[in-house]
């Protein structure tokens, strides 16, 4: 079975500070897909990043970056010097390869407050 | 710009009255869907179109079907509304098995 936990359902901090979201994942399948989602409050889910199982590679873009560890089957989300901006749903989400890989198994979201 | 276009972005029903919700595409991808998005919750995947291959997923309820005319349209049809229908409702494309594209919700009164 896949699933994906987001154990941080609310988490505020204060402009300027660094925030990692977590997200751990379980999946049996050698080949799979790892995504973030960004929902704000006007409600619109916009892809944020795609990572292949085989890429272990992390990236960096702008103030946000991405560690993905095989081997403890997780892939954080770290935002630096948030911004009022980054306010909004984050949702990991995991696709498998092949037989049933349309389906996105989505976490429960994490939604991140920044006071100014 | 290329997007996913939904509509109407508010809809007001009564129980028990059909209703179309809309969602077009100008990415030219062929996998398109339907999301069902409750207040505080992951979205539920309702069902997809693989090209004109149509896919449920097993829990979806009967009162909801779907259209997929041509590649660039895709409709989300609820026979008979019920108050626990009241939800927002996403549409996505994607390439393939590649990253979903969100539209921006259809959000749906049921009175």
């Amino acid at each position: 079975a896949q699933k994906v936990t987001q154990a941080q359902t609310e988490i505020s901090v204060v402009e300027k500070e660094d925030v990692t979201l977590d997200c751990v994942y379980e999946t049996r399948d050698t080949t799979y897909y790892l995504f973030w989602y960004k929902q704000p409050p006007s409600g619109e889910l916009v892809f944020l990043i795609r990572r292949n199982s085989f890429d272990e590679q992390n990236e960096i873009s702008g103030r946000y970056s991405w560690n993905f560890q095989k081997s403890t089957s997780s892939f954080n989300f770290t935002i630096t010097a948030s911004q009022v901006v980054d306010s909004a749903v984050y949702f990991c989400a995991l696709k498998r390869d092949g037989t049933g890989g349309f389906k996105t198994i989505f976490g429960a979201g994490t939604r991140l407050f920044v006071k100014a | 710009d290329a997007m996913v276009i939904q509509n109407p972005r508010y809809q007001v029903t009564q129980f028990g009255k059909p209703v179309t919700l809309s969602c077009s595409q100008t990415l030219n991808h062929n996998v398109m869907y339907w999301y069902q998005q409750k207040s505080s919750q992951a979205p539920k995947l309702l069902f997809h179109y693989y090209d004109k291959d149509f896919n449920n997923e097993a829990d979806t309820p009967d009162n909801f079907q779907s259209r997929r005319p041509n590649t660039s349209f895709c409709f989300l049809d609820i026979r008979s509304p019920g108050l626990g229908d009241a939800a927002m409702y996403l549409c996505a494309t994607s390439r393939d098995r590649g990253e979903q594209f969100f539209g921006p919700g259809t959000r749906l009164t049921v009175l």
